[in-house]
């Protein structure tokens, strides 16, 4: 099993630009989590997936847009990237019962 | 709304001995789950310990404790023998379970620092 992983690892935008920032795991979880975390800060949530074909908004969620393509892979995008969203952005998936997140390693962004 | 926080900034020991993460939280439901989370300067979150609230019994991971007080809403980590390689940023954290609307918080963060 890969886990949990993200594409890209490291993303420089300019103002204006748009990306999508990839998550697919493979372990059959059930919810599936983007988190930002700013320097020197803690995990805020975006937004969420509890289950295939549902999206709830977090914490944190202008500015962003999900969408939960299949069971394995929760995609995140940015359509008008601002310098506020410079962060680290970081996946998770649950599943239900075990109790247990996988988070994958990270997307480093830079918005210039 | 569900909340978590964790008082303490910054929290250093010396190598080999003991220290007490504080968290706390607020929520209203009786069944959720609470997390400790390392991460060290790799950015990698590594699962430490996790406690289910409909257990009374503390969890422990080797030098890893907690101790659990589901009136009070606390859920502090204690780490024993402590070594270099525990410096990081701690993270307690909130789920409230599988199905229907989740909750999942974290706290601001501890970072620890081990003094040889």
């Amino acid at each position: 099993n890969a886990g949990v992983t993200q594409t890209p690892k490291f993303q420089v935008l300019k103002t204006g630009q748009s990306m999508t920032l990839q998550c697919a795991q493979d372990m059959n979880h059930n919810s599936m989590y983007w988190y930002r975390q700013d320097p020197g800060m803690g995990l805020r949530l975006i937004y969420y997936s509890a289950s295939e074909g549902t999206t709830d908004k977090g914490e944190v969620p202008n500015g962003y847009n999900v969408s939960r393509l299949n069971k394995r892979e929760f995609s995140l995008r940015l359509e008008s990237a601002a310098p506020s969203q410079t962060s680290v952005y970081f996946c998770a998936s649950i599943l239900w019962g075990a109790n247990e997140q996988f988070f994958g390693p990270g997307t480093r962004l830079t918005v210039l | 709304a569900q909340t978590v926080t964790q008082s303490q900034p910054e929290m250093s020991v010396q190598e080999a001995e003991t220290v007490t993460l504080s968290c706390t939280y607020d929520t209203s439901e009786s069944d959720y789950y609470l997390f400790w989370y390392k991460q060290p300067p790799s950015r990698q979150m590594i699962l430490v310990i996790r406690q289910e609230a409909y257990k009374q019994q503390n969890a422990t991971e080797n030098r890893f404790s907690v101790n659990f007080q589901k009136a009070a809403k606390s859920f502090s980590l204690k780490i024993s023998d402590s070594q270099l390689g525990d410096a990081a940023m701690y993270f307690c954290d909130y789920w409230s379970g599988g199905g229907g609307a989740q909750k999942l918080v974290f706290g601001q963060g501890t970072r620890l620092t081990i003094n040889p």
